[in-house]
């Protein structure tokens, strides 16, 4: 089945800095991307759509300068939290559509921890 | 997208079969039925999804009512391995976003 390749698994960053996650997807084309932020013991929250080429859509309450999404490629969307403070950390997963057989697939997640 | 309703948790014993309730009363016709699975601290698993009939595949069954207004996902033997949180999730446009509603905590036990 189809492939979404997130780096890295986990980060811990000092408050104040920026961090960059990355989404691949390994053996399809993703015009479309969708990042999400889940907390400890809560469902997934989208966050944003990413689309190639184009500026990425925010959910409401996001804060697109905070979350910056690039989608420069047909394979690549990154997710870059910005000016990060504790209440950042939590679970950041990317998914994108694959097609009828499969539906969405979801990268393996990455567990940001600001200190 | 139409909302679902899942029972917060459930329990299942190890090698029987785990049965798990999705109520989706406000459906539409043309509104697919998926469902997915979240291993603690893992990525979504796709597991299924169907529109009118009847699924099976390597890892489940998935029964949608005649009404459509709910569907049931079957583990046909669970394991340990299936301990997750199961969400069922309707949505019109395929490919669009996909919101996740709270799931069913299962957990199967020895």
């Amino acid at each position: 089945g189809a492939v979404v390749s997130q780096h890295p698994s986990w980060v811990i960053c000092k408050s104040g800095t920026s961090v960059k996650i990355e989404c691949r997807s390994l053996d399809f084309q993703a015009t479309t991307m969708f990042w999400y932020r889940q907390f400890p013991k809560q469902s997934l929250m989208l966050m944003a759509t990413s689309n190639e080429g184009s500026k990425a859509t925010y959910e409401q309450g996001v804060e697109k300068d905070k979350f910056l999404i690039n989608h420069a490629s047909l394979t690549l969307s990154t997710l870059t939290v910005t000016s990060a403070h504790p209440e950042d950390s939590s679970f950041y997963i990317c998914s994108a559509w694959t097609g009828g057989g499969y539906g969405y697939t979801f990268g393996s997640g990455t567990r940001l921890t600001v200190v | 997208d139409a909302k679902t309703t899942q029972p917060p948790s459930m329990d299942c014993a190890e090698g029987r079969a785990a049965n798990l309730p999705c109520n989706h009363s406000t459906i539409s016709g043309n509104e697919y039925v998926y469902w997915y699975r979240q291993i603690h601290s893992q990525g979504p698993q796709y597991i299924i999804h169907g529109l009118k009939n009847n699924e099976t595949n390597e890892m489940a069954s998935l029964i949608i009512t005649e009404d459509r207004k709910s569907s049931t996902l079957i583990l046909p033997h669970a394991t340990l391995r299936d301990t997750a949180v199961y969400y069922c999730i309707v949505i019109y446009n395929q490919g669009g976003k996909l919101i996740f509603g709270q799931g069913t905590e299962l957990s199967v036990k020895p």
